[in-house]
């Protein structure tokens, strides 16, 4: 029944390794989003894809490469992880690209580099 | 390009107080404006948003938000706050200009309410 749900919740891992997350969401929607919550709460928006188009793409390192299979599933890959990656990421999604669409949001997954 | 403030880091009011959390935009053309709240361990949530049309919009919860053009202010009311609205609430907003474009987050404020 979760609208937009995300895995793993938690990540631990070491500097220097690959990880993923992975994003569905079972609403029907066009667009889909990742956020980083950073330990300030600071939210700040990194990609967006619309119909499995990427729409928006923020100053992210290369390290992070998002890929969306389809437009149910949005994906992040990041590689040689880093200890400023630590962070909540989230992915949302709407019903539009358009200006007046409300985003849901995901739970959540809490990415800890050592 | 578009920017929000929430000027107050975090507002403490008593249980059965009103409530505000302010919230003042930038934009170069017409304002989406948008209220998340989010609560430990969780994502956001939406809360209610202004489009156009009524400056006064209710929200889930009993919140309202009333759209100032002449101060670019978007701020969160409450008749009376209950202590299970402390949370953290965001204001966001989107410039109507550029169709498809990103949803800027202020940083965020924290509300306490104390029974």
């Amino acid at each position: 029944d979760t609208a937009v749900s995300q895995t793993p919740k938690y990540l631990v891992t070491q500097m220097g390794n690959d990880k993923s997350i992975k994003c569905e969401q079972n609403l029907g929607h066009d667009t889909m989003y990742w956020y980083k919550q950073d330990s300030k709460k600071f939210l700040k928006i990194m990609f967006s894809y619309n119909n499995k188009e990427l729409i928006i793409n923020e100053t992210v390192p290369n390290r992070f490469s998002p890929k969306s299979p389809d437009k149910a599933h949005l994906n992040l890959h990041i590689n040689s992880l880093e200890l400023g990656d630590s962070a909540v990421y989230f992915c949302a999604s709407s019903p539009t690209r358009g200006g007046g669409s409300e985003q849901f949001f995901g739970p959540g997954t809490r990415l800890t580099v050592l | 390009a578009q920017s929000v403030a929430q000027p107050e880091d975090q507002v403490n009011v008593a249980e059965g107080n009103p409530l505000t959390v302010k919230c003042t935009y930038s934009v170069s053309g017409n304002p989406y404006l948008f209220w998340y709240v989010q609560y430990p361990n969780r994502g956001l949530q939406f809360l209610l948003k202004y489009i156009t049309g009524d400056n006064l919009v209710k929200g889930s919860y009993g919140f309202e938000a009333e759209f100032n053009k002449s101060q670019t202010s978007f701020h969160l009311k409450k008749p009376s706050a209950l202590v299970s609205d402390s949370a953290l609430y965001f204001c966001a907003v989107r410039d109507g200009m550029e169709y498809g474009n990103k949803l800027v987050f202020g940083a965020g404020t924290i509300l306490r309410v104390k029974s």
